[in-house]
């Protein structure tokens, strides 16, 4: 999986419990990237970075929170986890030049159920 | 705003049968799409891309995808399915910057 590690790979948690899941990279890729997967929706993107420090919301961030303080780690929190939470989790990605620009790499994901 | 849809949740094909994996896009000035493969418990992988150029693009695994501009269509194809092929495919458009939206998917079941 593209030297990308995802953790934890299986978490079980109870509603109202912070939770926070880690991605890290060995690519040294500038963009990093946190989907969920849910059966009719495909992958959502949540959140994203575009480097240290910088990231932005994506089109499912309400509950989550994410952080970049180091190129190689984005971390993904659920402030208080809900039900509708339950998922799973990829982190990916990308390099905005050379041959393989735009192309996304996929950790091997994170499943998540809330209680 | 950019988007794809899949409009199969599922093909079935048998195995040494051509596959065909439907994918029409929306975009606003020229397309970047991707085609990605799922397995079980498994993250995304990519399997190939259109940029610009030839309109039959190949990928790994023996895949291949023609760009339809006319039709706005970027169907996957394999000449011969295998058992193997079975899993869950992805189509994609790049959003601005370097967001990527992904299609709902399309689960190809190969029959041996």
């Amino acid at each position: 999986d593209a030297g990308i590690t995802q953790s934890p790979r299986h978490k079980v948690t109870e509603t109202g419990t912070p939770v926070t899941l880690r991605c890290h990279q060995t690519e040294n890729h500038r963009y990093m990237y946190w989907y969920r997967q849910d059966p009719g929706h495909g992958l959502r993107l949540i959140h994203y970075s575009y480097g240290v420090k910088d990231t932005d919301k994506g089109e499912v961030s309400d509950g989550y929170s994410v952080s970049r303080s180091k190129t190689e780690d984005f971390l993904l929190t659920l402030e208080s986890a809900t039900s509708s939470q339950t998922s799973v989790y990829f982190c990916a990605i990308s390099e905005p030049s050379g041959e393989a620009k735009n192309i996304q790499y996929f950790g091997a994901g994170t499943r998540l159920s809330v209680l | 705003a950019q988007s794809v849809a899949q409009p199969e949740d599922q093909v079935n094909v048998a195995e040494g049968n051509p596959l065909t994996v439907k994918c029409t896009y929306s975009v606003s000035g020229n397309p970047y799409l991707f085609w990605y493969v799922q397995y079980p418990n498994r993250g995304l992988q990519f399997l190939l891309k259109y940029i610009t150029g030839d309109n039959l693009v190949k990928g790994s695994y023996g895949f291949e995808a023609e760009f339809n501009k006319s039709q706005t269509s970027f169907h996957l194809k394999k000449p011969s399915a295998l058992v193997s092929d079975s899993a869950l495919y992805f189509c994609a458009v790049r959003d601005s910057g370097f967001k990527t939206i992904f299609g709902a998917g399309t689960r190809l079941f190969v029959k041996a």
